[in-house]
């Protein structure tokens, strides 16, 4: 089993539509939690970052951790065709060892 | 965010030649760089992990002498991909995080092209 899990899509929506990006993982040390978003050719920048259980919120994004659950999602409100990107979900324990997901490449339909 | 910048960002080489790759974290002390590549529409593969001042640790099937890694100061890593080979062609990324940071802050990558 994967440390980190994440359907790797394709997802494809509609402009104004709210996406919903997840990750499941096994390890319940993971402490810091993160979202990249990775344009074609380029190299990942940093959207979200949180620590521990909660919400997180920054303009139309939003990052949620549920430690309970092993689960963590990011939204976007308003999607615009400039979010097309693939996102990336990462995590780490207390060592410096970091875990990423494969991606979901997501699409925004102008 | 911190920011992290990489040279060059593209170079074109003939086959069995060396080829390095700067990476600089400008704004943060990275106490911790890492090295990945990335193949057309894959997901990023880890290729080793350097602490300043320390030798690298190569993920395993990563060829330590094949890609030498330096990190001797703590804004600055490079990667040397040497007598490189066509099947080197690929996007490579590196990434820093220390200090007070929780996370890692990428380059914007470099791409190589080995003919």
């Amino acid at each position: 089993q994967k440390e980190v899990e994440q359907d790797p899509g394709p997802l494809s929506v509609p402009e104004g539509a709210i996406v919903s990006l997840n990750c499941t993982y096994s390890n319940s040390a993971f402490q810091y939690f993160m979202w990249y978003r990775q344009y074609s050719r380029k190299g990942p920048e940093l959207l979200m970052y949180t620590y521990s259980s909660g919400n997180k919120e920054d303009g139309r994004f939003t990052a949620q951790v549920d430690k309970s659950s092993k689960y963590i999602s990011l939204f976007i409100r308003d999607s615009q065709p400039s979010d097309s990107a693939t996102y990336l979900c990462a995590m780490r324990h207390t060592g410096n060892q970091f875990y990423f997901g494969t991606g979901t490449s997501l699409t925004v339909i102008p | 965010g911190a920011v992290v910048s990489q040279h060059p960002s593209r170079v074109i080489c003939k086959s069995g030649t060396s080829v390095k790759i700067e990476c600089r974290s400008l704004d943060f002390q990275a106490t911790t760089m890492f090295w990945y590549r990335q193949f057309p529409k894959q997901s990023l593969m880890l290729m080793a992990t350097s602490n300043e001042g320390s030798k690298a640790t190569y993920e395993q099937g990563v060829e330590k002498d094949k890609f030498l890694i330096n990190h001797a100061s703590l804004t600055l890593s490079t990667l040397t991909v040497t007598s490189a080979h066509p099947e080197d062609s690929s996007f490579y990324i590196c990434s820093g995080s220390g200090g007070q940071a929780e996370t890692q802050y990428f380059g914007p990558g470099t791409r190589l092209l080995v003919l």
